[in-house]
């Protein structure tokens, strides 16, 4: 079994200022985790993904994320909000030996003022 | 290089019909997932198929039913149109069933309401 939970469907943060939205997941297996961004009207792109090796992964657009396996934990990251970055993001857990199924988080609606 | 094509974008139908969904994976892809996201909330997985079968199957009714064709295409059927089936309809496509450490290529979607 698999689950994610993210804290805070809505953030609220100034242009310039730290990014993070948070995600706790389970597993009964060792995951591989992802984040997707999604724009209004659009499908989800793939912003990075952890699966073995560094905890520390980078993705797209100065996004980054940390596996912290004790806290079963992988919160995104970025140290300077954009405009750009406004929109919604999922955290995705895929259980290693669950042949590609993922368990989507709620999603977290990002905003950023001006 | 194509990503994920799905059609149609929108779609209006009463309840008690039928819908058919078409995706076209990235090139390269070989397997199609399909996904349904009700508003404000996360995807949900409807199925899985690779090499022609369904692989995999979320907790959704048997009137949720899928095709893969020899050339990767998919197709999402839904029979007896209730309210509650109106969401996104989400395509995904991957490399390998089992790889699941790939991640996902979405499509845009099509949005279906049920009226």
């Amino acid at each position: 079994a698999q689950s994610v939970t993210q804290l805070g469907s809505h953030v609220s943060v100034s242009e310039g200022a730290l990014v993070l939205l948070r995600c706790n997941y389970s597993s009964s297996v060792p995951p591989y985790l992802f984040w997707y961004v999604q724009y209004p009207n659009q499908g989800l792109q793939l912003l990075l993904k952890y699966t073995t090796g560094a905890t520390l992964v980078k993705g797209i657009n100065g996004f980054e994320a940390e596996f912290k396996k004790s806290e079963t934990s992988f919160h995104l990251t970025k140290p300077s909000a954009h405009m750009s970055d406004a929109a919604e993001y999922f955290c995705a857990v895929t259980g290693d030996t669950n042949a590609g199924k993922s368990t989507f988080g709620d999603g977290t609606t990002l905003t950023v003022k001006p | 290089d194509a990503g994920v094509t799905q059609s149609p974008t929108h779609l209006i139908k009463t309840r008690g019909q039928q819908v058919t969904l078409r995706c076209s994976p990235k090139s390269g892809h070989d397997t199609v997932s399909w996904y349904q996201q009700a508003l404000g909330q996360g995807p949900q997985f409807i199925f899985q198929y690779y090499e022609e079968e369904e692989r995999q199957r979320g907790n959704f009714p048997d009137r949720f039913s899928g095709h893969q064709f020899p050339n990767y295409s998919s197709e999402l059927n839904v029979n007896a149109l209730l309210l509650g089936d109106s969401a996104l309809y989400l395509c995904a496509s991957s490399l390998g069933q089992g790889r699941g450490s790939h991640g996902y290529t979405f499509g845009s979607g099509t949005r279906l309401t049920v009226v």
